[in-house]
């Protein structure tokens, strides 16, 4: 069974400054997908980066990158110029290939945004 | 397209008592996933549909449990005899059949308290 970790609960950056939420995760499969949500305060999660493990090139999304480090099953996602309205909860998300599939979650990265 | 909906957004019972959840997942799209989430973790899998058949189901999903999608649109999760373990966020999601990341949308949640 895939497994995906986030060994950092709660991590605090200075607006407009850049943080870097790790992930790691676990799997036998070779073609797969890897997202990050982000999940505000009393509202619904939301795709911030998805990622395609047969592809070397890193996801970006404006602000928002990722580092794809397939051999060493890794998947950490990078904010650059922190807003307030970034502060929430990332979940780092596993998808197999294939036919539908569920998704696998870590148990979360709550982010704090200071001014 | 209005995103995918769930009602209620809140719901309080007694132990022992019945409960009933909707989803309406985005238009057109054919998959549809229920997921739970308890208090500092990361949402967990419980079951899938394609269309209107229930293709996986997690063994999370005790006899108590059950979902249905009956004609390819909006899904149902009832909850049978409560007990105050299932105290939690019901997560539904959505997401359309083709080529691609296969990218699950989720709806804001139901959240059920047991008391």
């Amino acid at each position: 069974a895939q497994t995906v970790t986030q060994s950092q609960p709660e991590m605090s950056v200075q607006e407009a400054e850049t943080v870097t939420l790790s992930c790691t995760y676990d799997t036998s499969e070779s073609d797969y997908y890897l997202f990050w949500y982000k999940q505000p305060p009393s509202r619904q999660m939301i795709l911030v980066i998805r990622q395609e493990a047969y592809k070397q090139q890193n996801a970006t999304e404006n602000r928002f990158s990722v580092n794809f480090q397939k051999a060493a099953k890794s998947f950490s996602l990078k904010i650059s110029d922190s807003q307030l309205g970034d502060a929430a909860m990332y979940f780092c998300a596993y998808r197999n290939d294939g036919t539908a599939s569920k998704l696998t979650f870590g148990t979360g990265t709550r982010l704090q945004v200071t001014l | 397209d209005t995103g995918v909906s769930q009602d209620p957004r809140h719901k309080i019972t007694k132990r022992g008592q019945n409960v009933t959840f909707r989803c309406d997942p985005i238009s057109e799209h054919n998959r549809l996933y229920w997921y739970r989430q308890t208090l500092g973790q990361g949402p967990e899998f419980l079951t899938y549909f394609q269309n209107e058949a229930q293709l996986e189901k997690s063994r999370l999903l005790s006899d108590r449990f059950s979902a249905e999608r009956p004609k390819g649109s909006f899904s149902t999760l009832e909850i049978q005899r409560t007990e105050q373990g299932d105290s939690a966020m019901y997560l539904c999601a959505s997401s359309s059949q083709g080529w691609g990341t296969d990218t699950q949308y989720f709806g804001p949640g139901t959240r059920l308290t047991v008391l």
